[in-house]
């Protein structure tokens, strides 16, 4: 049974470039979860996706952000015009469906460098 | 305003030793996650707990959720140098999918 998948595990971005981070859920799960880490920092919830569907996107920065979860693929979250503030970890969690907050695999994470 | 707070944020005891790590809130959770974290990797969920008051183990591992359902603990017996790594709880709030999380207790087992 394979985890969470996420790739790729290390992204060096040059400030303004776009970076896309993948994320495959557990087979099987339909619930996606993304959130941020920085240095020192627990974990800061970022979107929540089902399948073609935004659930909460409450912790998404209003700009340069965005999140998906198509039909078929990984999802991905998109990062426009990186700036040196967006260096961090980035991880992805599944779940199966509800009740909501149960059965949690994290993926190992991307860890996003702007230089 | 950190939701949960979590305390000590370090803590560096000898193998053999036993320690407490608490997850605190004045908000009430309809469960609450325990996960541990190593560097270069992601969070592993430890335990899940649900109802005010239960207690879990896992081996060395004990955890407690409060009765008002706020308030969380993990006891770990005779510590060894693998249980070295962060600590981190989280909560789930009412219907929400997404987990709040403490900013963690670093732990350090010296052999």
């Amino acid at each position: 049974n394979a985890g969470v998948m996420q790739n790729p595990r290390h992204l060096v971005r040059r400030r303004g470039q776009e970076a896309r981070l993948r994320c495959s859920p557990v087979k099987g799960h339909s619930h996606v979860y993304w959130y941020r880490q920085l240095p020192e920092e627990g974990l800061k919830f970022m979107v929540y996706l089902q399948k073609e569907n935004i659930i909460d996107e409450s912790g998404m920065p209003k700009e340069r952000f965005s999140a998906e979860f198509p039909k078929e693929g990984p999802s991905i979250l998109r990062i426009q015009q990186v700036v040196r503030g967006d260096s961090a970890a980035y991880f992805c969690a599944s779940s199966p469906p509800p009740p909501p907050g149960y059965g949690y695999t994290f993926g190992s994470g991307t860890r996003l460098t702007v230089v | 305003t950190q939701l949960l707070e979590q305390s000590p944020q370090f803590l560096s005891i000898q193998e053999g030793e036993n320690l407490t790590v608490y997850c605190n809130s004045s908000s009430v959770f309809s469960s609450l996650q325990w996960y541990r974290q190593e560097p270069g990797e992601g969070p592993v969920l430890l335990v899940t707990v649900v109802t005010g008051g239960e207690v879990k183990k896992l081996k060395r591992l004990t955890f407690q959720f409060g009765d008002a359902r706020k308030d969380s603990s993990l006891h770990i017996t005779a510590a060894q140098p693998g249980d070295t790594g962060l600590y981190l709880c989280a909560g789930v709030r009412g219907s929400q999918g997404n987990l709040i999380f403490g900013k963690g207790t670093k732990l350090s087992v010296k052999p």
